[in-house]
């Protein structure tokens, strides 16, 4: 199984602030990556698939980059409404396998 | 508009079954693959299954495989998920996911473009 992994697993940080979250794969799967928000009691929403490309209706300030093994998501002046968790999860094979996840805490 | 309502969670006692359902509306539901992932309390999220959009093929996380089994009616667009045996460690809220795209077949290729539309969650507790 791939096994992914994200840090940090918590940052804090303020309204306007540009954050980074990075998830590693065991083994490359190309571009195969797909990163979720979730918002507490709230299920999961599709922001980027194919490690860089935007789900349609994500603002933009939202992006990914990434290929093989190393992937980042990047929210360029983070909002109000952006403090949740965001898991990474690989698309290349099955079982399909999620990141522990990271929480973006108000600062 | 394009929505997903799972239903038939509770509380249950370790080693009896429980069936989930997700009803699907707004979209062709026979065009797409579909997902069941769950959530433990205070954990991450952890992919149980995935249906092919004629239910052709099905694939099993190793924790649920033997014991959990993915179906879809393509006539009543719902999903089903049949849980037998379940234990303590099955307790967690559990989602349907539609595939991003139409079509999957995931006969060959796994991959994927993720899962773009998400039901609210059923909540299942094992519990004696």
């Amino acid at each position: 199984d791939i096994q992914m992994t994200q840090s940090p697993s918590s940052v804090s940080a303020s309204v306007g602030d540009r954050v980074t979250i990075t998830c590693r794969a065991s083994q490359g799967i190309s571009s195969w990556l797909a990163w979720y928000q979730q918002k507490p009691g709230k299920a999961p929403n599709l922001l980027i698939y194919a490690a860089s490309s935007l789900q349609s209706g994500v603002p933009s300030r939202f992006s990914g980059s990434g290929s093989g093994t190393d992937f980042t998501l990047t929210i360029s002046s983070l909002q109000p409404e952006d403090f949740a968790t965001y898991y990474c999860q690989q698309a290349n094979s099955f079982p399909l396998t999620f990141g522990g996840g990271t929480k973006v805490e108000i600062k | 508009q394009v929505q997903l309502v799972e239903s038939g969670g509770g509380v249950v006692q370790p080693g009896r079954s429980l069936r989930l359902s997700c009803a699907a509306s707004g979209f062709s539901f026979s065009n797409y693959a579909m997902y069941w992932v769950r959530q433990a309390p205070g954990k991450g999220l952890e992919w149980v299954a995935i249906i092919s959009y004629d239910g052709s093929n099905k694939y099993y996380a190793d924790s649920v495989k033997g014991r959990f089994t993915i179906s879809r009616d393509n006539s009543k667009n719902t999903l089903y998920l049949q849980m037998n045996s379940l234990r303590a460690e099955d307790t967690a809220v559990y989602y349907c996911a539609r595939d991003r795209l139409p079509y999957g077949d995931y006969g060959g290729t796994h991959e994927n473009y993720g899962m773009d539309v998400w039901g609210q969650g059923t909540t299942v507790t094992v519990s004696s």
